[in-house]
């Protein structure tokens, strides 16, 4: 079965600090990776995507993620956190097997970047 | 402006009513699909079309139901039958802008937020 799992319900950091959101997959086939951000009472925003090439993949408001086969994850990263990347992130995943636009979502993790 | 709209933003039922939520997009998109959230649960799919006239269900569909009449627009109805329908209501595109439909990036509307009275 195809899954995805966000292991931490809420992530605590400090503004400055690095910070790690983490996503680990299930699918058969190759995977197309995906983070949202959502705001409160707003819908998701799309912030990166995973499709093939390069492992490190940049994205919208300096987060990056890194796609490692091996140990089927994407985790979201970014070197120096905001107060205002406090939010809800999604991660989701899609397989490249037949037609399929379905994603495949996470339960979500609440980032808290304290001043 | 290109986008996803969702009408209304705060929407109250009372017990067996229907209500019709909407949702429109500009952006040529051919698939639409209709996701309830509830806190601590993620998105739950209820509804998508991958072209006009044509729709299937998603994990959660009982209880509701769609159209999907023209391109732009895919309206959800919450019947009675939904039992607990308050929730937070999220539309959402994809269009064939790449080689493979699996890639495509899924764009959403605003939200509705629904409570049932």
């Amino acid at each position: 079965a195809q899954s995805v799992a966000q292991p931490e319900d809420q992530v605590n950091v400090a503004e400055g600090n690095p910070l790690t959101v983490k996503c680990t997959y299930s699918v058969s086939g190759n995977p197309y990776l995906f983070w949202y951000v959502q705001y409160p009472n707003r819908g998701l925003q799309f912030l990166l995507k995973y499709i093939t090439g390069d492992n490190l993949v940049k994205g919208s408001y300096g987060f990056e993620a890194e796609f490692n086969k091996s140990q089927t994850s994407f985790h979201l990263k970014k070197p120096s956190a905001l107060v205002s990347d406090s939010a809800l992130y999604f991660c989701a995943v899609r397989s490249n097997a037949g037609n399929n636009r379905k994603l495949i979502w996470g339960l979500g993790t609440s980032l808290a970047v304290n001043p | 402006d290109g986008g996803i709209t969702q009408s209304p933003k705060y929407l109250f039922r009372k017990e067996g009513q229907n209500v019709t939520l909407s949702c429109e997009q500009n952006l040529n998109h051919d698939a639409m699909y209709w996701y309830r959230q509830d806190p601590g649960q993620g998105l739950r799919l209820i509804y998508y079309s991958q072209i006009v006239n044509d729709f299937q269900k998603g994990d959660i569909a009982e209880g509701y139901s769609v159209s999907r009449e023209k391109k732009e627009s895919f309206p959800l109805t919450v019947t009675s039958a939904q039992k607990n329908p308050t929730a937070f209501y999220l539309c959402a595109s994809t269009g064939g802008t790449s080689g493979h439909p699996s890639t495509d990036t899924q764009y959403f509307g605003p939200g509705t937020r629904l409570t049932v009275l």
